[in-house]
């Protein structure tokens, strides 16, 4: 149980263009879902807080427009580079907190975006 | 605000031997603690998590670790150590209940030696 996954596990795109990677949860409903960015060698730094049927809530110098996140249904999160730069790149990884065990997060397997 | 510091980027021990991953953190409010293991190109896994009841928490595979007030510490151990423990270590701390806004510490990679 307390599966996530993650969509696509890779992707290579050209500057200028916009990805989107999708964070589901298989077999539980969330509430809530977080987005991370994993440099190479580093930590986990969380980028935005994804509420169902809310705006997501930004971290301190993410910029919103540049990270659109959608979080349509309880069970679906999207993640959006938009006018993605090389800077972008880096390995995404999405976490969602189940409704009925709300005191720990599940992670996905992430996702390795590279802008050329 | 809140930190975490894992000592070590890299651990190796011998197949049997002690597992000693070390974590310590700074937070102005009650922490709940936590450690995950990330496998080659795999999500993080809960290991185990301390939420201000029992000090010695035991976890999946045979870790545990001791929550230490006083010397803000959440070290992760195994008293013997096998070849699939081989992976990168997050501990990670969040001062909400709930498990929001986790913030992580930089990792350790376990190596295991056969």
């Amino acid at each position: 149980g307390a599966v996530v996954s993650q969509h696509p596990s890779w992707v290579i795109c050209k500057s200028g263009t916009s990805v989107k990677i999708e964070c589901r949860s298989l077999d539980f409903q969330a509430t809530t879902m977080f987005w991370y960015r994993q440099f190479p060698k580093q930590s986990l730094m969380l980028m935005a807080t994804s509420n169902e049927g809310s705006k997501a809530t930004y971290e301190q110098g993410v910029e919103k427009d540049k990270f659109l996140i959608n979080h349509a249904s309880l069970t679906l999160s999207t993640l959006t580079v938009t006018s993605a730069h090389p800077e972008d790149s880096s390995f995404y990884i999405c976490s969602a907190r189940d409704r009925r065990t709300t005191d720990t997060q599940y992670f996905g397997p992430g996702t390795r975006l590279t802008v050329l | 605000a809140q930190s975490v510091t894992q000592l070590g980027s890299h651990v190796s021990v011998s197949e049997g031997a002690l597992v000693l991953l070390r974590c310590n953190y700074s937070s102005s409010v009650p922490p709940y603690l936590f450690w995950y293991v990330q496998y080659p190109n795999q999500g993080l896994q809960l290991l185990l998590k301390y939420t201000s009841a029992a000090t010695l928490v035991k976890g999946i595979n045979g870790f545990e670790a001791e929550f230490k007030k006083s010397e803000t510490s959440f070290h992760l151990t195994k008293p013997s150590a096998h070849m699939s423990d081989a992976a990168e270590y997050f501990c990670a701390v969040s001062e909400y209940q709930g498990a929001q806004k986790l913030v992580f510490g930089q990792g350790t990679r376990l190596t295991i030696n056969p």
